[in-house]
């Protein structure tokens, strides 16, 4: 398996408080990306960082922020957390675009 | 930006049959096309892509289509085995905006 670590694993939080999920790699992959998988709609991109500092906002960016400023590390943080947000999340990296993408083992939040 | 559409949502087969999922995209400028299986409780593996300047590609038992002028492309699954039940994903890549787009998700069924 590529080096890929999300954490935490699972988390409950409630409403309203802001949540941070970090996605390490060892990989020195360029490309990251975070993606929510729900039921009924696969896998919706959220955020996705070609570089250092550089990122840009998926399909569902609404509500959630992110940062790199380490290669290794993306960061993603729900800045007030909703029920609407519950969801398992997956962190995604990739050497070079249009190459395999390696997941992380995903995060499953619960919004109470 | 890209919308990506998978059909059948759910796909039931026997042992032995061949299954075939299929997916539309909307960006003609999009050029890669992988095939990625979530086995429950796993996180999304890739099991086969193609390129846009290939028509078909094949590895043991799976098989993807392209057809670029209708902007669709399909997974084919022969021989199929209970161990091919999974949730199957297909994704589009697109160079320019170097994100991976994914598709609903097909769940797939295949009974011994």
């Amino acid at each position: 398996d590529a080096g890929i670590t999300q954490s935490p694993r699972h988390k409950v939080t409630e409403t309203g408080t802001p949540v941070t999920l970090r996605c390490h790699q060892t990989e020195n992959h360029r490309y990251m990306y975070w993606y929510r998988q729900d039921p009924g709609h696969g896998l919706r991109l959220i955020h996705y960082s070609y570089g250092v500092k550089d990122t840009d906002k998926g399909e569902v960016s609404d509500g959630y922020s992110v940062s790199r400023s380490k290669t290794e590390d993306f960061l993603l943080t729900l800045e007030s957390a909703t029920s609407s947000q519950t969801s398992v999340y997956f962190c995604a990296i990739m050497e070079l675009f249009n190459t395999e993408a390696f997941f992380g083992q995903g995060t499953r939040l619960t919004v109470v | 930006g890209e919308n990506v559409e998978q059909h059948p949502s759910t796909l039931s087969v026997q042992e032995g049959d061949s299954a075939v999922i299929k997916c539309t995209y909307s960006d003609s400028a999009s050029n890669y096309f992988p095939w990625y299986k979530q086995e429950l409780g796993k996180r999304p593996q890739l099991i086969i892509d193609i390129r846009s300047n290939v028509g078909e590609k094949k590895d043991q038992r799976i098989a993807v289509t392209l057809n670029k002028t209708a902007k669709h492309f399909s997974l084919h699954i022969t021989e199929t085995q209970p161990e091919d039940s999974a949730v199957y994903f297909c994704a589009v890549g697109n160079t320019g905006f170097q994100k991976l787009v994914f598709g609903t998700g097909t769940r797939l069924l295949v009974s011994p």
